[in-house]
């Protein structure tokens, strides 16, 4: 089945940095891509959607400067904390869609900011 | 997009047939009903999707009635490995962005 691959799987980083996670199609193009954020216990929450070649469109408290995202193809999509706090550590889940087919999710990524 | 309600959580043992329903009363003509499957610190896993009557496939059962205004899915003799929280989410013709209620977190016994 189609397949969708998140890098880093884990990432640890200090108060005030930035950090990019990469969401890839690995075997269909993807014209539109979802961001979500998982903290612990809770339900996955729609961040923003990303299309290729055009601004995200993000849902309403998430701060488009702070969360930075990128569709620079039809397999990639990234998104960029940028001066990470505590409070943005949660898990990091991107989907694709793929014509005709259901949508599918990435493995995640564990955000932890010290 | 149309709101899911599904029970927040179900006991089960291993080899019992499990069957979680979704109400979605207000959903739309041209929405199809989705459930997903998500293990702790995973992205979630697509397990059924269907508009009307019966879908079966390899994993599990989905049961809608006429009026579609409810959905039932069924785990045929589950093990400790279905163990995970289970979504039920009403998607739109166009597959857009998916909403995701509470969704049933299944617990399998021994």
């Amino acid at each position: 089945g189609a397949v969708v691959s998140q890098h880093p799987s884990r990432v640890i980083c200090k108060s005030g940095t930035s950090v990019k996670i990469e969401c890839r199609s690995l075997d269909f193009q993807a014209t539109t891509m979802f961001w979500y954020r998982q903290f612990p216990k809770q339900s996955l929450m729609l961040m923003a959607t990303s299309n290729e070649g055009s601004k995200a469109t993000y849902e309403q408290g998430v701060e488009k400067d702070k969360f930075l995202i990128n569709h620079a193809s039809l397999t990639l999509s990234t998104l960029t904390v940028t001066s990470a706090h505590p409070e943005d550590s949660s898990f990091y889940i991107c989907s694709a869609i793929r014509r005709g087919h259901e949508q599918y999710f990435g493995p995640g990524t564990r955000l932890t900011v010290t | 997009l149309a709101k899911t309600t599904q029970p927040i959580s179900m006991d089960s043992y291993e080899g019992q047939e499990v069957n979680i329903t979704c109400s979605h009363n207000n959903i739309a003509t041209n929405d199809y009903i989705t459930w997903y499957q998500q293990f702790p610190s995973q992205g979630p896993r697509f397990i059924i999707q269907g508009y009307k009557t019966k879908v079966t496939n390899e994993v599990a059962s989905l049961f809608i009635p006429a009026d579609r205004k409810s959905s039932t899915l069924s785990l045929p003799r589950v093990s400790l490995s279905d163990t995970a929280v289970y979504y039920c989410l009403v998607v739109g013709g166009s597959q857009g962005n998916l909403i995701f209620g509470k969704g049933t977190k299944l617990s399998v016994k021994p």
